[in-house]
């Protein structure tokens, strides 16, 4: 079945550590994009990248790092440096990036993350 | 800026009522693209609808309407015939031109049996 995974569903960070948010997608997709939910919030986007190896940030990049070294795959690391880690992420994708102008653009969305500080 | 409003935080309804939900929007592309997502609480987000701005014409879509009127910046959301499956938080969200996605903070709609 093509879409996107999200790993793991949970995540438990410690004070001070540094921990990866896994997002792949079976779909062929050039974009790939980070969110953040806070409760009775909307989505905030965090990065998104419109090709292999190259990526953007957006609105709330800080404390979070990103790589795309694979079409498929679009990890998101939350650094010690965000101190306010805790949240619900999300992982989408696109056929195309921000650039069309069609239905390609449309973002489809992963499970979700789910991130808490211990 | 573009900016999404959701006026209605939360949303309570008996099965089989029909409900509206609201979405109000600033931008000042002349094209852009409206989005309804739901999010059920298993928490993905689910694609409902997607509308360019240059397509006014309501839709239908089984119990689902949308009605887009440029005149007034809104983009409406109608449950017919609730049910209780229907129970999520629902975002409307905007692109503009090549902008990112911008959504609204959400309602949350619960149909009780």
């Amino acid at each position: 079945d093509g879409g996107i995974t999200q790993s793991p569903k949970y995540l438990f960070r410690k004070e001070g550590q540094n921990v990866t948010l896994s997002c792949e997608q079976n779909l062929n997709h050039d974009a790939m994009y980070w969110y953040r939910q806070d409760p009775g919030q909307g989505l905030r986007l965090i990065y998104y990248s419109q090709i292999v190896n190259d990526f953007q940030k957006g609105d709330i990049a800080e404390g979070y790092s990103v790589s795309r070294e694979k079409k498929e795959s679009f990890p998101l690391t939350v650094t010690s440096a965000q101190k306010n880690p805790t949240a619900f992420y999300l992982c989408a994708s696109s056929i195309l990036g921000l650039a069309g102008d069609n239905d390609q653009e449309t973002q489809y969305f992963g499970p979700g993350t789910r991130l808490l500080v211990l | 800026a573009q900016k999404v409003t959701q006026a209605q935080t939360e949303i309570s309804v008996v099965e089989k009522e029909d409900v509206t939900l609201d979405c109000v929007y600033e931008t000042r592309d002349t094209t852009y693209y409206l989005f309804w997502y739901k999010q059920p609480p298993s928490g993905e987000l689910v694609f409902l609808i997607r509308r360019n701005s240059f397509d006014e014409q309501n839709e239908i879509s089984g119990r689902y309407s949308w009605n887009f009127q440029k005149s007034t910046s809104s983009f409406n959301f109608t449950i017919t015939a609730s049910q209780v499956v229907d129970s999520a938080v629902y975002f409307c969200a905007l692109q503009g031109g090549s902008e990112k996605l911008v959504f609204g903070k959400g309602t949350k709609l619960t149909v009780n049996p």
